[in-house]
């Protein structure tokens, strides 16, 4: 059974472009969430998705935003990009909210 | 807000050693805790996922206690191997959000 893939595995932008990540959940798993990873801050919840529906969603700017497609696959969306934004950006997959996540291997972004 | 701390922040030890690694949690209404591994650079591997109404969970050399009331899980890890070196991280899940401690680095030395 393939794990989560996320793509591209790393990206360098510069500050002000905007950038969409991609992920494809286990086959099967209908709920998608979104963290980042700084060294500063540690590991924050982005977002969550269920069915093309937006669950949850942390603490942060409009700029960050998501959505799910009816094949469960999601995309996360940057604007307006800070250096600030550099981070690991991982995704994870459960078949359900509260059962087990499990996690690609990240997209790494750099903000120049 | 929950607040996950992990405690110790980074541990050595010699292998065969066995490694205990501290999670506390200040929200106790928690549908389930899962702990993670990360090696560096790299993504997250779940390693065991207890649910709130479970005490205790085995997977292997790994087993995880639970005592929601307290906030409070360990992971314990027995005979340790140096490819047990990574960071584990604790992560309650509260509405479909995991709130994650900053971790414990762990070194395994031959």
């Amino acid at each position: 059974k393939a794990g989560v893939t996320q793509t591209p595995r790393y990206l360098i932008k510069t500050r002000g472009q905007q950038v969409t990540l991609s992920c494809s959940p286990i086959s099967g798993h209908r709920s998608v969430s979104w963290y980042q990873q700084t060294p500063g801050q540690g590991l924050q919840f982005l977002f969550e998705y269920f069915s093309e529906t937006q669950r949850n969603k942390g603490n942060f700017p409009g700029r960050f935003s998501g959505r799910q497609f009816s094949n469960s696959r999601s995309e996360m969306n940057v604007s307006t990009l800070e250096l600030g934004d550099s981070a690991l950006y991982l995704c994870a997959s459960s078949p359900d909210r509260n059962t087990e996540a499990f996690f690609g291997q990240g997209t790494r972004l750099t903000v120049v | 807000k929950q607040e996950v701390t992990q405690i110790p922040a980074a541990l050595s030890v010699p292998e065969g050693e066995n490694l205990v690694l501290n999670c506390s949690f200040t929200d106790s209404a928690i549908y389930n805790l899962q702990w993670f591994r990360q090696d560096p650079g790299k993504g997250l591997t779940s390693l065991l996922l207890i649910q709130s109404s479970q005490r205790e969970q085995t997977s292997g050399r790994l087993n995880a206690s639970l005592d929601k009331s307290s906030g409070r899980s360990t992971l314990y890890i027995a005979a340790s191997q140096p490819g047990d070196s990574a960071t584990y991280l604790c992560a309650p899940d509260s509405w479909g959000k995991l709130q994650f401690g900053a971790g414990t680095q762990v070194v395994v030395t031959p």
